[in-house]
């Protein structure tokens, strides 16, 4: 166990609809990163949120946003869900945002669009 | 922008040495990692360097840093069948908060 905990495990769900994935970062930890992991393009970064707060931004599409909450978990929403949404999505915490910044990863939610 | 790339796939026998290797585009990038993936697991991080280095041995992992070519490998000594997974290598620097990841590399340790 990792410490980052990711919820839902898997999810089923069809095209047009809207999902909400949750991440519970390690214990200290205040940053939070989502990445999807797809077949076709490898681990991608969607965004990153330190101590509540958006500090960077990567290939996140409008359909998607994020917040970290005071707690400092965080939640990944997904929207208007197409085909290629398919994926794994993952979470991954540090303890700050800058310096070495080793990452640990949740075991991620995998989301499948039908 | 930052670009990582590494070879997709790397077949060996058990015991022998592995070598992954990974090439990286953003000079300013600081720390250098490799991550490993097992079947329905998230990454693990294995090990980093820091730029400034030319090598870090930890046990069984050997990693390689040429900064000039901007070119990073592993490689895993006496290599057993627990070692088949994906290694991605990552890059940051170090004002950046996230990492840039490899596509990963699927290691398959035939007996």
């Amino acid at each position: 166990d990792s410490g980052v905990t990711q919820t839902p495990k898997h999810l089923i769900t069809a095209t047009g609809q809207r999902v909400t994935l949750r991440c519970s970062p390690r214990s200290g930890d205040l940053s939070v990163y989502w990445y999807q992991q797809s077949l076709d393009q490898g681990l991608q970064f969607l965004i990153h949120y330190y101590n509540g707060e958006e500090r960077a931004k990567g290939n996140i599409l409008e359909r998607f946003s994020a917040q970290q909450f005071p707690d400092l978990h965080s939640e990944l929403n997904l929207s208007s869900l197409e085909l290629g949404d398919s994926a794994l999505y993952f979470c991954a915490s540090s303890v700050g945002g800058t310096g070495a910044n080793v990452l640990t990863f949740g075991a991620g939610s995998r989301l499948t669009v039908l | 922008g930052e670009d990582v790339e590494q070879s997709l796939f790397l077949s060996v026998r058990e015991g022998d040495s592995s070598v992954i290797n990974c090439t990286y585009t953003d000079s300013s990038s600081t720390y250098l990692y490799w991550y490993k993936q097992e079947p329905g697991a998230g990454l693990q991080l294995l090990t980093y360097i820091f730029s400034n280095m030319d090598m870090k041995q930890d046990q069984r992992l050997t990693v390689l840093l040429n900064k000039k070519d901007k070119h990073l490998s592993l490689r895993i000594a006496d290599t057993q069948t627990g070692d088949s997974a994906i290694y991605f290598c990552a890059e940051k620097n170090t004002n950046a908060g996230k990492s840039t990841f490899g596509d990963g590399t699927t290691l398959t340790v035939k007996p």
